[in-house]
């Protein structure tokens, strides 16, 4: 079974720019989840969603950051205009509802 | 609020060594508990779960038993290796209906051969 896909696995951008993750969860798993990981810190939430519904997006920033999972499938996260506090690693995570959840490798953001 | 709290790393161990990381939670209800591995440039893996008082979760030589009189899931290995040289991370999930992940700060572990 194929597990979470990111991509890109590495964004180097400069200030000011947008820039856009992907996610493609295991199959079958309604749950998915951003997170920011910080250098030296655990995953924090960003977003989760039920299918196709954003049912805690309470620590996403919303003057920079959206999220959609059209379908219930797939998701994009995008940052615009990113920071200099931006850089951190985007992890995705799906899980069957309240299950055990397993992550992609991630997307390292690097803004310069 | 639910919290997870980890014993601060780097932990470095000679190959064959016990391996003890600390884990305490503060949290209302039963939650589940994990132990999520990332080695360099992945990203978690779970490594073990536990999901009721006195529970203990195992995988590839690692334990972890679920204490509710203590609020601890602490994760041992009889003997490590070299290839156990990662980061782990404790996480609970909070029940009734938010299922929402609580992950401590994560402890390095280096394995010297």
């Amino acid at each position: 079974e194929a597990g979470v896909v990111q991509s890109p696995r590495y964004k180097i951008i400069e200030k000011k720019q947008p820039v856009a993750f992907w996610c493609n969860p295991i199959s079958g798993h309604n749950t998915l989840y951003w997170y920011r990981q910080n250098l030296g810190q655990g995953p924090e939430l960003l977003i989760r969603y039920e299918n196709e519904e954003a049912v805690d997006d309470s620590q996403l920033p919303k003057d920079r950051f959206s999220a959609e999972r059209l379908k219930g499938v797939d998701s994009t996260l995008k940052i615009q205009p990113a920071e200099l506090g931006d850089s951190a690693v985007y992890l995705c995570a799906s899980s069957k509802a309240g299950d055990t959840q397993y992550f992609g490798p991630g997307t390292r953001l690097t803004v310069l | 609020g639910n919290s997870v709290t980890q014993m601060e790393g780097p932990v470095t161990l000679s190959e064959e060594a016990f391996l003890t990381i600390n884990c305490t939670y503060t949290a209302t209800g039963y939650p589940s508990l994990f132990w999520y591995v990332q080695y360099p440039g992945e990203g978690l893996q779970l490594l073990l779960k536990a999901t009721k008082a006195d529970d203990k979760g195992s995988n590839k030589g690692f334990e972890a038993t679920y204490r509710k009189e203590t609020t601890s899931f602490h994760l041992e290995k009889g003997s490590v290796q070299v290839s156990d040289s990662a980061v782990y991370f404790c996480a609970l999930i909070s029940q009734g209906g938010t299922y929402k992940y609580i992950f401590g700060t994560g402890t390095r572990l280096k394995v010297l051969a």
